[in-house]
């Protein structure tokens, strides 16, 4: 069962710009979590954000989160090159330390 | 330097046999886990581990065994009951157990492919 579904699947851009990816989830969380992986690479962990904080800061990186709408984006400012590569939202359902994730996005940013 | 190591990357198989796959992690972490990957999807849970000599099943477990036998490892079998198992292997850890899952620590990957 897939908890995160992240929108959308591809997202394409040149250096430079911001990129904003959307994740929505189905049941209440104790947390979300965002991961980076470049291609055949395993996953890198970005930020995690906890049910009662509406948003975080890491860097370029900006977390919001709505728990009134099951949903938090991933905003990357001033995209390089070397942000390219797939992102997946992850959510701590609270049934048994684990982490369930989305299906991610694909990033590519243009030089 | 501490981390999760994954053997072997690349794996090739013959339909009909089983295959384990190795993961050893020196943080120290007590939960450990494998997911599953296929090309263009997110990460399938197969089984997790909160502590030593204790496993529960994920999502998608049918085909899979693995055991916990000490803190640092924990390898997972593809068997010969898993209908597809072409996939790249995921393995990693959290340093707790209990309460909310934190950061997870990953490997790698192993490529499994059946010939």
């Amino acid at each position: 069962s897939q908890q995160g579904e992240e929108d959308p699947q591809a997202l394409s851009i040149q250096e430079g710009e911001n990129a904003t990816m959307n994740c929505s989830y189905k049941t209440s969380i104790n947390n979300l979590q965002w991961y980076r992986q470049n291609s055949g690479r395993g996953l890198v962990h970005l930020i995690l954000i906890r049910s009662n904080e509406r948003e975080k800061h890491s860097g370029r990186l900006r977390v919001t989160l709505d728990t009134s709408k099951k949903s938090s984006s991933l905003l990357i400012t001033a995209s390089r090159a070397a942000d390219t590569a797939s992102y997946f939202c992850a959510t701590d359902a609270g049934s048994g330390n684990k982490l369930i994730f989305g299906a991610g996005t694909r990033l590519a940013v243009h030089p | 330097d501490g981390g999760i190591t994954q053997s072997p990357k690349y794996l090739f198989r013959k339909e009909g046999q089983n295959v384990t796959l190795s993961c050893e992690q020196n943080l120290n972490h007590d939960a450990m886990y494998w997911y599953r990957q296929d090309p263009g999807q997110g990460l399938r849970l197969i089984y997790y581990s909160q502590i030593v000599n204790d496993f529960q099943k994920g999502d998608i477990a049918e085909g899979y065994s693995v055991s916990r036998e000490k803190k640092e490892s924990f390898p997972l079998t593809v068997t010969s009951a898993q209908k597809n198992p072409t996939a790249f292997y995921l393995c990693a850890s959290s340093p707790r157990a209990g309460g909310d899952t934190g950061e997870l620590f990953f490997g790698e990957g192993s490529r499994l492919t059946v010939l």
